[in-house]
């Protein structure tokens, strides 16, 4: 079965600083997509960034870019220029046509 | 606004007690899936629906049912209800033309809450 590893249950980043969260996964599935969703306090999911397993190409949105190594099965996702909105639970998924795996999250706190 | 609908965003209800949280699906989208949230825990998968029919199913207790209707939106039944079953539950629902592109939209959340 799929699994997906968020080995950090905390992080905190300075405001404007720049903070990279890890998140690991094991499938022997070829096709398949990676996601990281934000939980504000507000409870509301909210999809951050996606890459799809066949581009090499790291995804890119605004300030929020990931680094995907196929290979060693990491997705880490890093987020420039920290603001205080970004302060939230943040998870990882995998999605392939069989499977929908969360991580167990991260919670990021951002200090002003 | 997602597109999903989940009501009501609050309940509040005793133990033993039945529920039935419902969800509208984005428009368009053919799959709606639940989740369960406890505080401060991930999302547990509790089951898929595709066009009306069963299609996954997770780690959902046998007091909890669902179902998805002709127009697409969904009910999550949960009875014989125990303060354990106090959590947050997501509907999620997906684009059936690319399912596995684009990730689930999910609504905003039913809180449910056990007294």
């Amino acid at each position: 079965a799929q699994t997906v590893t968020q080995s950090q249950p905390e992080m905190s980043v300075q405001e404007a600083e720049t903070v990279t969260l890890s998140c690991t996964y094991d499938t022997s599935e070829s096709d398949y997509y990676l996601f990281w969703y934000k939980q504000p306090p507000s409870r509301q999911m909210i999809l951050v960034i996606r890459q799809e397993a066949y581009k090499q190409q790291n995804a890119t949105e605004n300030r929020f870019s990931v680094n995907f190594q196929k290979a060693a099965k990491s997705f880490s996702l890093k987020i420039s220029d920290s603001q205080l909105g970004d302060a939230a639970m943040y998870f990882c998924a995998y999605r392939s046509a069989r499977n929908f795996v969360f991580g167990p999250g991260t919670r990021l706190s951002v200090l002003p | 606004d997602s597109g999903v609908t989940q009501t009501p965003k609050h309940l509040i209800t005793a133990t033993g007690q039945r529920v039935t949280l419902r969800c509208s699906p984005r428009s368009g989208d053919l799959s709606v899936y639940w989740y369960q949230q406890s505080l401060d825990q991930g999302l547990q998968f509790l089951i898929q629906y595709y066009n009306g029919e069963e299609r996954a199913k997770g780690n959902i207790l046998e007091r909890f049912s669902a179902q998805q209707f002709p127009d697409l939106h969904s009910e999550l039944n949960l009875s014989s209800l125990e303060l354990g079953d106090s959590a947050l539950y997501f509907c999620a629902s997906s684009d059936p033309l690319n399912p596995a592109n684009y990730g689930y939209t999910f609504g905003s959340g039913t809180r449910l809450t056990v007294v």
